[in-house]
């Protein structure tokens, strides 16, 4: 099993459309976890934490289901600008420095 | 604050030659890494420095060499260049781990290398 796997995607989606990504982890000992955004051709850049209880920023939600060893991400009213590659990320292992990134899950928002 | 800054942005390389990426950060963070970024293969760490005067491997380090002599700095060396060390570079930084909490990394605006 893949540290971090993620649905490549692509989703396509209309403005103002609600979409949401799903992510699956495999240590059960991770403890740390983050939605990146990046956009063609940047660089990476944190979107949100993602804690326990679940949090809000905005349009976005995220979600941590450690159970089943999943993390969510939830975007309302997808905007044009949304359009990017979303990254799910999880520490390598607990009380580790190192982050283990997933391939990413490509958005296009359609006009 | 500049945060996290990468030199060059582009360079082609021809097989065989050498180079340095440069890596610099205002923030004052512990720790730096290397990474690249390939089509279809996601993020790799290549090597990582939880200090100064401190480096070590990540996941696919050879054909690469750090240095990290300045705390702010972080060096990435390719010796002698192969094709399949065409790839974006990014570099990150974060503060260190605190009592289980991992910190997010900051990225760098990248370096496209090709080596032909």
């Amino acid at each position: 099993r893949k540290e971090v796997e993620q649905d490549p995607g692509p989703f396509n989606v209309p403005e103002g459309a609600t979409v949401a990504f799903n992510c699956t982890y495999s240590n059960s000992a991770s403890q740390s976890f983050f939605w990146y955004r990046q956009d063609c051709r940047k660089e990476p850049k944190l979107l949100m934490s993602v804690y326990s209880s679940g949090n809000e920023d905005g349009r976005f939600t995220a979600q941590l289901n450690r159970a089943s060893q999943y993390i969510s991400l939830l975007i309302r009213d997808s905007k044009l600008s949304d359009s990017a590659t979303y990254l799910c990320v999880v520490n390598t292992q607990a009380g580790s420095y190192q982050l283990t990134f997933g391939k990413g899950t490509k958005l296009s928002v359609i006009p | 604050n500049a945060g996290v800054t990468q030199t060059p942005k582009f360079r082609v390389l021809k097989t065989g030659q050498s180079m340095t990426l440069l890596c610099a950060q205002d923030m004052n963070h512990e720790y730096m890494y290397w990474y690249r970024q390939d089509p279809g293969m996601g993020l790799r760490l290549i090597h990582y420095s939880v200090g100064e005067g401190t480096t070590a491997k990540g996941e696919v380090p050879d054909g690469y060499n750090v240095s990290r002599l300045k705390k702010q700095n972080f060096l990435l060396g390719l010796e002698s260049a192969a094709p399949s060390q065409t790839s974006v570079y990014f570099c990150a930084s974060s503060f260190s781990s605190d009592r289980g909490q991992t910190y997010e990394q900051y990225f760098g605006p990248g370096t496209r290398l090709t080596v032909t």
